[in-house]
């Protein structure tokens, strides 16, 4: 089953403990890309990858990093979370260029305190 | 003005009605366009992809694209008490690589 799998879907923690959301497809796409939900703001992209080693920032990176060792995985990093980073998460993938299904995961709920 | 406008609702239909679901957007680079529906607590999932100006059916589902008025629809025939979810537009440019979306709208189908 083609899939976008997040850990963990839901996390409570404090400001400044490090911590990392993983995401992993299994469809061999090329292109991967973070967004925060929140409420009256819709999806805003963090970051995005066009490939494995290619990475860059979406319209909102500050605070975050990421990675793209392999093509299958796309970790999203808080190195000092705060507050305000206290949001629902999504990781997508999809092929590049064309005509494509771009396939969400299912969302990771992250509380800052 | 921002890049996409789009109406967050919510919209209140009784069953059966046509709905008609819209968005603005000011970037005339823009050449792809879609509709997802997202139901809550749930991940935004792909209905509609459409490139450039024209119309797409697909079910109960059409989407229009009028890049003259940079102005797109999403339209939904018979629409049903599962149809109730949040719809978002999204568009992205030339090089397909940056998607940006709407802010959502939340549809409710009255039974």
């Amino acid at each position: 089953e083609a899939q976008v799998t997040q850990n963990p879907r839901y996390l409570i923690t404090v400001t400044g403990k490090k911590l990392t959301v993983t995401c992993s497809q299994n469809m061999n796409h090329e292109y991967m890309s973070w967004y925060r939900q929140d409420p009256g703001l819709g999806l805003r992209q963090i970051y995005y990858s066009m490939n494995v080693e290619v990475t860059d920032k979406g319209d909102v990176p500050e605070g975050y990093k990421v990675s793209r060792k392999e093509k299958r995985n796309f970790p999203l990093i808080l190195e000092s979370p705060s507050p305000n980073q206290t949001s629902l998460y999504f990781c997508a993938s999809r092929r590049s260029g064309g005509e494509d299904t771009q396939y969400f995961g299912p969302g990771t709920r992250l509380t800052v305190l | 003005q921002k890049e996409v406008e789009q109406d967050p609702g919510p919209l209140s239909v009784p069953e059966g009605a046509i709905v008609s679901l819209n968005c603005t957007y000011s970037n005339s680079a823009f050449q792809y366009f879609m509709w997802y529906r997202q139901y809550s607590r749930k991940g935004p999932e792909l209905l509609m992809y459409t490139y450039s100006s024209g119309n797409k059916e697909d079910g109960r589902f059409t989407a229009q694209v009028d890049k003259s008025s940079k102005y797109i629809s999403l339209f939904i025939r018979d629409s049903q008490p599962s149809d109730s979810a949040t719809y978002l537009c999204a568009m992205s440019g030339p090089r397909d690589d940056k998607i940006i979306f709407g802010k959502g709208t939340r549809l409710h189908i009255l039974p």
